[in-house]
């Protein structure tokens, strides 16, 4: 079964802090999605990565194929990064996408 | 500007009573999606569709229907529409497929009573 799984479902963090949230998934895909979803409900898409490691700001997304893991990692972290993370996946020849269940991050200043 | 719009953005209906949410994106793409999010945060892909006049099921279809005329629009209609199917529903497009850069709109918030 295609499944997967986030962690952790929710994350609080004081404000600077370096924040990682974790994807897996249980069978081999051909690409992985972050998203970001603010708190008014507008998603936003953060990285699509099929290998390797991806920069943007003080945004980090790494995905380690053999693992089947990917992370995301936000550096010197502010309370505008609250938002609900997703990371949504590709498996083999679909082209229906599988959801995580989301990570809840609340950075209090 | 690029971007996809929903209407409507809320709707509260009664069951059975036919409804159509509309989605239409100005971006040319190919690939075009409905999901639904519903509380626990959980998305879950309702249809798709790779081009004009293809569509595909996703996770969950039961109980919806789309169409694909044409290469902006991808309605989600729901025929019968029931209690279960109270839901925040996002559409997302894409230059050609899943792999791609996901845009999405800005939701329409369905309660059915």
């Amino acid at each position: 079964k295609n499944e997967v799984e986030q962690s952790p479902q929710n994350l609080t963090a004081q404000e600077g802090e370096f924040i990682t949230i974790n994807c897996s998934y249980s069978v081999g895909i051909s690409a992985l999605h972050w998203l970001q979803q603010h708190p008014g409900g507008g998603i936003v898409s953060l990285f699509m990565l099929s290998s390797g490691k991806k920069k943007h700001g003080r945004l980090i997304a790494t995905i380690n194929i053999q693992e089947k893991h990917s992370s995301l990692h936000i550096t010197a972290s502010h309370p505008r990064d609250s938002a609900v993370y997703i990371c949504a996946v590709r498996f083999g020849g679909s082209e229906k996408l599988v959801f995580g269940k989301g990570t809840k991050l609340t950075v209090n200043p | 500007e690029a971007q996809v719009t929903q209407n409507p953005r809320y709707l509260i209906t009664v069951t059975g009573k036919k409804l159509t949410v509309t989605c239409s994106q100005n971006m040319n793409h190919e690939y075009m999606s409905w999901y639904r999010q519903d509380p626990g945060l959980v998305f879950r892909q309702i249809y798709y569709s790779m081009n004009v006049e293809v569509t595909d099921k996703g996770d969950v279809p039961e109980g919806y229907k789309v169409s694909r005329k044409e290469k902006r629009n991808f309605p989600l209609i729901l025929e019968s529409p029931s209690p279960n199917q109270t839901s925040l529903y996002f559409c997302a497009s894409s230059l050609e497929k899943s792999t791609d850069t996901q845009y999405f709109g800005p939701g329409t918030r369905l309660t059915v009573l």
